[in-house]
């Protein structure tokens, strides 16, 4: 079954542990990218990466890393967490389509819900 | 910048009743524009795109949407409501414009609830 996958899909810690939250997708899709979705504000982007070793800034990156290493995963890092990244996060992926990755659908995980204490 | 509103946080209609569901954008040169819908507890799931050609849309699960060029909108309708299409309804758009950002732009999102 065409998916993408999150671990974990809760997780409660506390500020400045280190956490990351792992992304993978079966769909050989050369495009992945991270969200967090806040009340009242959608849905932001936070990284994203067309291929492997070729990631890039979204809207909200501050506070987070991401790396590429290969094609299927794309974890997302959070080095020192505190409150305000307490959030709902999707991973979302998408193949590159004629003319590039702006007109192809994203595939997204079922999200991971984290509480930073 | 582009931009997607989303102007009304809920909708309600009557089962059976058709719906619609708003989105205006702005963005520079032509738009690719997408609705998604999240059941609880899950991650978005695809409907519908424009990219090109004919301004009425169709998509999964009986839902379609017109794309508006001079109102710069790209509302999405369904002409019988079932209980089951109750979710959480987002618009996106992407820019095509050469230059144009890879980081799609979502609306807030519109709560759909079809009461039986």
């Amino acid at each position: 079954e065409a998916q993408v996958t999150q671990n974990p899909r809760y997780l409660i810690t506390v500020t400045g542990k280190k956490l990351t939250v792992t992304c993978s997708q079966n769909m050989n899709h050369e495009y992945m990218s991270w969200y967090r979705q806040d009340p009242g504000l959608g849905l932001r982007q936070i990284y994203y990466s067309m291929n492997v070793e070729a990631t890039d800034k979204g809207d909200v990156p501050e506070g987070y890393k991401v790396s590429r290493k290969e094609k299927r995963n794309f974890p997302l890092i959070l080095e020192s967490p505190s409150p305000n990244q307490t959030s709902l996060y999707f991973c979302a992926s998408s193949l590159r389509g004629t003319g590039g990755f702006s007109n192809q659908p994203q595939h997204f995980g079922d999200g991971t819900r984290l509480s930073i204490l | 910048a582009q931009s997607v509103a989303q102007p009304e946080d809920q909708v309600n209609v009557a089962e059976g009743n058709p719906l619609t569901v708003k989105c205006t954008y702005s963005v520079s040169g032509n738009p690719y524009l997408f609705w998604y819908v999240q059941y609880p507890n899950r991650g978005l799931q695809f409907l519908l795109k424009y990219i090109t050609g004919d301004n009425l849309v169709k998509g999964s699960y009986g839902f379609e949407a017109e794309f508006n060029k001079s109102q710069t909108s790209f509302h999405l309708k369904k002409p019988s409501a079932l209980v089951s299409d109750s979710a959480l309804y987002f618009c996106a758009v992407r820019g095509q414009a050469s230059g144009g950002s890879y980081i799609p732009t979502f609306g807030r999102g519109t709560s759909l609830i079809v009461h039986p």
